[in-house]
């Protein structure tokens, strides 16, 4: 399976605040019907994870554009360019290139 | 679009329950659905997933004591556990194919 690391753990930051969370996959995440399928999910305290990109760069419809992705093959970033307080919960890459779908550990974004 | 879990409980090791997602606002029989899950307090872990032509695929952890199904004329996606373990214990998700969409989430407990 393909197995995703995600990096920090876990990030503190200020509003206003700009963060990158990194996530490197163990293959590359090309030759997904001609796109590569990894996914930046956003996880708010008790609720059920959101989709904010897809495929690597696209955001999905409604998300603010302080969220922006980034990579290719096996290393992507998430970056929040400043960082607003309904921004906290855990943020987690996903893949699904190969089967089966994996996510990343998660990273737990806090508000200073 | 909607997906709604329902069928979650309390149950003895063992035992078997089954889980429905209700899928509303797009076209069903069109789209591969997932089944999820999330410990508490941990990260997601990927149960199953069935395509649109109801191919199915498992998760080793599942492989046996769990099915997949859908009901086309219902709009409606199962995952029958059974032989439960307390390690099955978490927050069943149903998603469609991308992780574009999920639903609330329905919680299950293995424990005697």
């Amino acid at each position: 399976d393909v197995v995703l690391t995600q990096t920090p753990p876990t990030l503190s930051a200020t509003i206003g605040q700009s963060v990158s969370i990194s996530c490197r996959s163990s293959q590359s995440l090309l030759d997904c019907d001609g796109d590569t399928c990894l996914n930046w999910l956003l996880q708010r305290p008790g609720q059920s994870p959101q989709l904010l990109i897809y495929s690597v760069s696209n955001l999905e419809s409604g998300v603010p554009n302080r969220f922006s992705g980034s990579g290719s093959e096996t290393d992507f970033t998430l970056k929040i360019s400043g960082v607003e307080a309904e921004d906290l919960g855990v943020y987690y890459c996903m893949q699904a290139t190969h089967a089966p779908l994996t996510f990343g550990s998660g990273t737990k974004l806090e508000i200073k | 679009v909607q997906l709604v879990e329902s069928g979650g409980g309390l149950v003895q090791p063992g035992k078997s329950l089954k889980l429905s997602c209700s899928a509303s606002g797009f076209t069903f029989n069109s789209y591969g659905m997932h089944w999820i899950r999330q410990a508490p307090g941990k990260g997601l872990d990927w149960v199953a997933y069935i395509s649109s032509s109801s191919g199915t695929v498992y998760a080793d952890a599942v492989k046996g004591r769990f099915t997949i199904s859908r009901d086309n004329a219902k709009n409606t996606l199962y995952l029958q556990l059974n032989s439960l373990k307390s390690e099955d214990t978490a927050i069943y998700y149903c998603a469609r194919i991308g992780g574009d969409y999920w639903g609330q989430g329905v919680m299950v407990t293995v424990s005697s």
